[in-house]
């Protein structure tokens, strides 16, 4: 079976500053692994994705992860943040049976 | 293209009162498909998933049931709400490297 733990419920950040969200996995295969940002009342955007290339991943406002196999991580980073970044963001695993599990979630609150 | 469906967008439901959400797919044939409901303040949480017709797993015990009459419907139930269901229901599918979500529905029971 597969997992995963976003290891912190909460993030705060001042606006300009870099965001870290942590992200480890447990998968029997080689996973394929997401980021996704849920804003107050909206539905799931796909922030980037991993799916066995690149290990470190880009994806859409500055955001970008790197997939490490050694620590079972897939960390989410951004350099600077900024307001409009404040909302929910899920790590998800999923495997070759796409079959998939999110993590718990981490609200990132911005501060100005 | 793919596209997921879902309604209602909002419900307001009594307690004890029945249940029933849809969700319809496009654009692919015999999808993975999942339910999660999100708790005020709390993330998603797997309710059920489906590899095929008629083929439903439960993953938490609950008054919800859910059903696949067909390879592209998924439909969530309870014949009896109570007020811990209030929350935020996603229908999902999953294919190789990605998933897509619908757009939801936000349940309040009063």
């Amino acid at each position: 079976a597969q997992s995963v733990t976003q290891l912190d419920s909460h993030v705060s950040v001042s606006e300009g500053t870099p965001v870290l969200l942590r992200c480890n996995y447990s998968s029997s295969y080689s996973p394929s692994l997401f980021w996704y940002v849920q804003h107050p009342n909206k539905g799931l955007q796909l922030l980037l994705k991993y799916t066995s290339a690149a290990t470190l991943v880009k994806g859409i406002n500055g955001f970008e992860a790197e997939f490490k196999k050694s620590e079972t991580s897939f960390h989410l980073t951004k350099p600077s943040a900024h307001m409009s970044d404040a909302a929910e963001y899920f790590c998800v695993v999923s495997d070759i049976t796409n079959d998939m599990r999110f993590g718990a979630g981490t609200r990132l609150t911005v501060k100005p | 293209s793919q596209t997921i469906h879902q309604w209602p967008a909002t419900l307001v439901q009594p307690v004890g009162s029945p249940l029933s959400l849809e969700c319809t797919v496009e654009g692919t044939s015999n999808p993975n498909l999942y339910w999660y409901r999100q708790a005020a303040g709390r993330g998603l949480q797997l309710l059920f998933y489906s590899v095929g017709i008629g083929q439903i797993s439960s993953e938490v015990p609950q008054n919800l049931s859910a059903s696949r009459p067909q390879d592209r419907q998924f439909i969530l139930s309870s014949k009896k709400l109570l007020l811990s269901d209030s929350g935020f229901y996603l229908c999902a599918w999953s294919a190789p490297d990605t998933q897509y979500f619908g757009p939801g529905t936000r349940l309040t029971v009063l």
